[in-house]
Formats: structure tokens, C-alpha cells, sequence
């Protein structure tokens, strides 16, 4: 079965400091990929998705992330965080098989000033 | 109307009570989906609906009843919870089940029960 992992629990970024959040994948074949954000009590809002062509996706509030097949990866990735950006991320995968997303546990992000 | 709307927002409801949650969306979206979401924890898929009949249900107690009346509504009925059932449960949909369309997520109802 696919599945989808984020290795880091927790991440600690200064303001204007660039960010990276890192996700593996585990499926045979190209899985749709996404990452959504949500703001504690809120709804899940997506920041950007891949399913095929150009392996750097560009996504909404500056943020971008790369597929790396050789990798098995999609990590997320922001140039310069704001602190608005504090929040939690998780990524997920939808297996094609016509099941349904599956997310990874979630990376909680602070944002220090 | 590119929104999945959830009511209510938030629920409290006792052990012996009986409920319903509800999910719409007007996209022409014909899978729909239920998540249930514990804090500090990433959503867990509960049912998929697809064109109006139940395609997925991982193995969800039965004090959830989920009800595709039409092809815009789903509802999540709720009887004799139990105070660990206390969470926010998420509505989502897309095009169809499966496919590059991707899925649009409900703001949640955060249910308590005590």
C-alpha cells in the first residue's frame, strides 16, 4: 500500500529565513502528490499539487516544491518565511488506484522573530 | 461555487444523542468524501462515495452512518458516540474518484461529545 512520510515532527524557523519541509513517498508507480497547510482550528487549504510534467511546482503564498522520483520525494521549500506561515503541513498522496489522499503525519511549523 | 460548505461548525452532542453532519458542493463534483481529523494528527479517511453509492469505508464503527442522497449532499449521521469520537471531521470532493482532478476540502465540523 502507498504511504507517505514526513520525517520531521517538529521545525523551528527564524522570520525571512528560507524553509524546507521534506516528504517521501512509497509507491510503485508516480503517485499525485500535494500539500496542504492548516491554521489551528481551520480546514485543510491546498498549497500546490503534482501529477505529471515539470517536476517544480510552483503553489500559492511563495511556496514551491520538487518531485524527485530517484528520490521518492516532494519536498516543500519557501525562500523567505513570513510569520503567518506558522501553521501545519502535511503532505499527501493519492495512489491513482482510485482510492482516496492519504496524508503523511504532519510537520508543525513555528516561525521565530 | 467552488466551495464544499460544512454544517454546522461545531457540535456538542451527548452519548445517547443522535445527529447528522452535512457537506454540499455545487462544483458537479461526483466523489465525496469523509475524513476524521484528531488534534495534533493528520485526517483519516472514514467513507468515499462515488456517483452517490458508498465505494470505500475503512471499517468505521456503525454509531457512523454515512448518506449520499444526491449526487451535491453527503451527511454523516451520528448515534451513541463516544467521547473519543471527539474531533474535527472534514468533507472533501472531487471531479471523480481517482484521477489527476484533485480534491476540495470542507472547513470541518468540530464535534464534542461529552
Amino acid at each position: 500500500a502507498q504511504s507517505v512520510t514526513q520525517p520531521d515532527i517538529h521545525i523551528t524557523v527564524s522570520e525571512g529565513a528560507s524553509l524546507e519541509l521534506r516528504c517521501n513517498y512509497s509507491y510503485g508507480a508516480t503517485p499525485y502528490l500535494f500539500w496542504y497547510v492548516q491554521s489551528p482550528g481551520q480546514g485543510l487549504q491546498l498549497l500546490l499539487k503534482y501529477f505529471s510534467g515539470d517536476t517544480l511546482v510552483q503553489g500559492i503564498k511563495g511556496f514551491e516544491a520538487e518531485f524527485k522520483r530517484s528520490q521518492s520525494s516532494f519536498n516543500l521549500r519557501k525562500p523567505s518565511v513570513h510569520w503567518s506561515d506558522a501553521a501545519e503541513y502535511f503532505c499527501a498522496v493519492d495512489n491513482q488506484a482510485g482510492t482516496a489522499l492519504i496524508f503523511g503525519k504532519g510537520t508543525t511549523l513555528s516561525v521565530s522573530s | 461555487d467552488t466551495e464544499v460548505t460544512q454544517t454546522p461548525k461545531h457540535l456538542v452532542m451527548g452519548m445517547t444523542n443522535k445527529k447528522s453532519l452535512k457537506c454540499e458542493q455545487h462544483m458537479g463534483h461526483r466523489a465525496m468524501y469523509w475524513y476524521k481529523q484528531k488534534a495534533k494528527k493528520p485526517p483519516e479517511l472514514m467513507f468515499v462515495y462515488s456517483y452517490e453509492k458508498l465505494s470505500i469505508n475503512e471499517s468505521v464503527p456503525s454509531r457512523f452512518s454515512p448518506e449520499c442522497p444526491n449526487s451535491s449532499l453527503l451527511n454523516l449521521h451520528l448515534h451513541a458516540l463516544q467521547p473519543e469520537d471527539s474531533a474535527l471531521y472534514l468533507c472533501a470532493s472531487s471531479q471523480a474518484q481517482g484521477g489527476d482532478y484533485g480534491y476540495t476540502f470542507g472547513s470541518g465540523t468540530r464535534l464534542t461529545v461529552v
